[in-house]
């Protein structure tokens, strides 16, 4: 199983939609939680952290749920310029190992006019 | 300008070739990270290190070999390489695992083995 699962996707929405993505992680270790943005292949750019109480960034809101291991992300009012690869990633801390970064497959949003 | 820099951003190899892929860092971050990335995978950890000489197995590791002699640099080798190896390669870097610390991609290096 992998630690970390996203819905597959992809997703095509209108301009306007409200959309979610869900991410679910399997190890109880994980520690820090973050959804990334990529383009077309190019590198990942850090779109927010998750915490805890969740958090709002204008139109989007990422939340985590510890108990069912799960963290979300929904974007309202979804623009033509939305669109794009997201990708859910965890810290995992591994006694004397360090902080591993694990990303989950990602999934890909298409917002239509 | 201060960064994370990738080298060579395209590589053709062969297959069977010693391949290195070089990783370089300017913010003197612990933690640095090699991933792939493929269609249908996302980007999946190949190895990572913590620090200077400290380096850990990621997801797939197989084929592969890093070394982390100076806190900057992290480079990647393909021992002998094979065409399933053909990807785009991402190196990270982060200061520490607190999760206000940003993590910093390179823009990748992609490779075909042939």
């Amino acid at each position: 199983r992998k630690e970390v699962e996203q819905d597959p996707g992809p997703f095509n929405v209108p301009e306007g939609a409200t959309v979610a993505f869900n991410c679910t992680y399997s190890n109880s270790a994980s520690q820090s939680f973050f959804w990334y943005r990529q383009d077309c292949r190019k590198e990942p750019k850090l779109l927010m952290s998750v915490y805890s109480s969740g958090n709002e960034d204008g139109r989007f809101t990422a939340q985590l749920n510890r108990a069912s291991q799960y963290i979300s992300l929904l974007i309202r009012d979804s623009k033509l310029s939305d669109s794009a690869t997201y990708l859910c990633a965890v810290i995992l801390l591994i006694y004397n190992q360090g902080g591993k970064l694990i990303f989950g497959q990602g999934t890909e949003l298409s917002v239509k006019p | 300008d201060a960064g994370i820099t990738q080298s060579p951003r395209y590589k053709i190899t062969e297959t069977g070739r010693q391949v290195t892929l070089m990783c370089h860092q300017t913010w003197s971050h612990s933690y640095m990270f090699w991933y792939r990335q493929d269609l249908g995978h996302g980007l999946r950890l190949i190895y990572y290190s913590a620090a200077a000489d400290i380096t850990d197995k990621g997801e797939v590791p197989d084929g592969y070999v890093v070394s982390r002699s100076k806190t900057e640099n992290f480079p990647l080798t393909l021992e002998s390489a094979t065409r399933s190896q053909t990807s785009v390669y991402f190196c990270a870097s982060r200061s520490g695992t607190a999760i206000g610390n940003t993590i910093y991609f390179g823009e990748g290096s992609w490779l075909t083995v042939v």
